[in-house]
Order: C-alpha cells, then structure tokens, then sequence
C-alpha cells in the first residue's frame, strides 16, 4: 500500500520569504504522480502542482517549485516570495493507476501559516 | 461557469438517520469521485465512479452507498451503519479514471452527527 508522510504539521513564514513543505512517501510503483494542494480556510482544494515521476526534471509554477528525489521519494514544495494568500493546509497526494482507475492518496496536511 | 456543486454546505442529522449529499458538475467530466476529511488527518476515497451506472467502493466504502444515474450528478448517503459519520465530505471530478488527470474538487459539506 502506498503512504504519504507529511512530518510538519504545522509551518510559519514571514511575507516575502521562502518556505519548504516536506512530503515522503512509500510505494513499489515506478509510473505514478505526485500533486501538492492546497486548502485555504474556505476549504476548497486547488492544485498547486503536479509532477510526473518519470520526468527528472522538476515542476515549477510561478512562486511555486517543486524538489522531486525520486530515488530517496521525497517530494517538497518551496514557495518563494510567501504571501497573506498561501496561508492555508496544503496536502501533498500521490497518484497510481490500477488499469482501471486512478487513486490519489494524501497525507496528513502542513498547515502554514503568513505572517506581516 | 463550470464547476462542481455541493450541497448543503452543512447537514445536521440525528442518530439512527439516513442522508444523502448532493454533488453535481457541468464539467462534462466521466470520472467522479467521494472523499472524506477529518480534522488532522488527509482526504480518504469513499468511492468513485468511472461512467454512469458503475461505481467502485474506495478504501472507506462501509457505511456509504452511492448512485450515477446521471453524468453530472454522484450523490453520497451516510447511512446510519456508518459509526462515525461527523466530517467534513468533498466531492470531485475528473476527465477519466486514467493516471495524470487532475481532479477538481467541490466546496465540501459539513456532516454534524447530533
């Protein structure tokens, strides 16, 4: 069964500066995907980003990146140049396809918290 | 606009009672899909449906049963064999079942067991 372990329940961050969210996870799949979410205090989940295990190279979006050690499965997310709006619980998933449907698995959430 | 819709945003029920929540999408997506979330702990699949009239349970199926008579609709009932039904339930969607495709998610409804 796959697991995904996010060890930092809770992070804070001062406007403008850089964070990383921590994310591991344990599988046998070498073909699957990797998503972090995001779920601000009104509670919708809006993906942030994806990344494809078999691209070695990693995923950026805007203030948004990426660290993909498929090797070590490690999964981290930094934003850079933090803002009030990234205050939210943000949730690393993993994807695996059975040959019939796609199951995301999510682990437990960091919830981080921008500060003035 | 397109999107996904929950309903109600929270629910009340008494022990014992059987209630359905609603979710519907005009996203013309095949795949759907249930989740529950508890405080500390991430999204578990309930169950998810691929086409209408085909569903698969997910890994926390007991206690739930669903419905896709429709396309655009995937309704979830909380029946009373559910122990601990009080969460916070999202619903989502997506093109197909297959690997890469991102599923959007509803605003979620809030289940109180009184």
């Amino acid at each position: 069964a796959q697991t995904v372990t996010q060890s930092q329940p809770e992070m804070s961050v001062q406007e403008a500066e850089t964070v990383t969210l921590s994310c591991t996870y344990d599988t046998s799949e070498n073909n699957y995907y990797l998503f972090w979410y995001k779920q601000p205090p009104s509670r919708q989940m809006i993906l942030v980003i994806r990344q494809e295990a078999y691209k070695q190279q990693n995923a950026t979006e805007n203030r948004f990146s990426v660290n993909f050690q498929k090797a070590a499965k490690s999964f981290s997310l930094k934003i850079s140049d933090s803002q009030l709006g990234d205050t939210a619980m943000y949730f690393c998933a993993f994807m695996t396809y059975t040959g019939t449907a796609s199951k995301l698995t999510f682990g437990t959430g960091t919830r981080l918290q921008v500060t003035l | 606009d397109g999107g996904i819709t929950q309903s109600p945003k929270y629910l009340f029920r008494k022990e014992g009672q059987n209630v359905t929540l609603s979710c519907e999408q005009n996203l013309n997506h095949d795949a759907m899909y249930w989740y529950r979330q508890d405080p500390g702990q991430g999204l578990r699949l309930i169950y998810y449906s691929q086409i209408v009239n085909d569903f698969q349970k997910g890994d926390i199926a007991e206690g739930y049963s669903v419905s896709r008579e429709k396309k655009e609709s995937f309704p979830l009932t909380v029946t009373s064999a559910q122990k601990n039904p009080t969460a916070f339930y999202l619903c989502a969607s997506s093109i197909e079942t297959r690997m890469h495709n991102e599923q959007f998610f509803g605003p979620g409804t809030r289940l109180t067991v009184l």
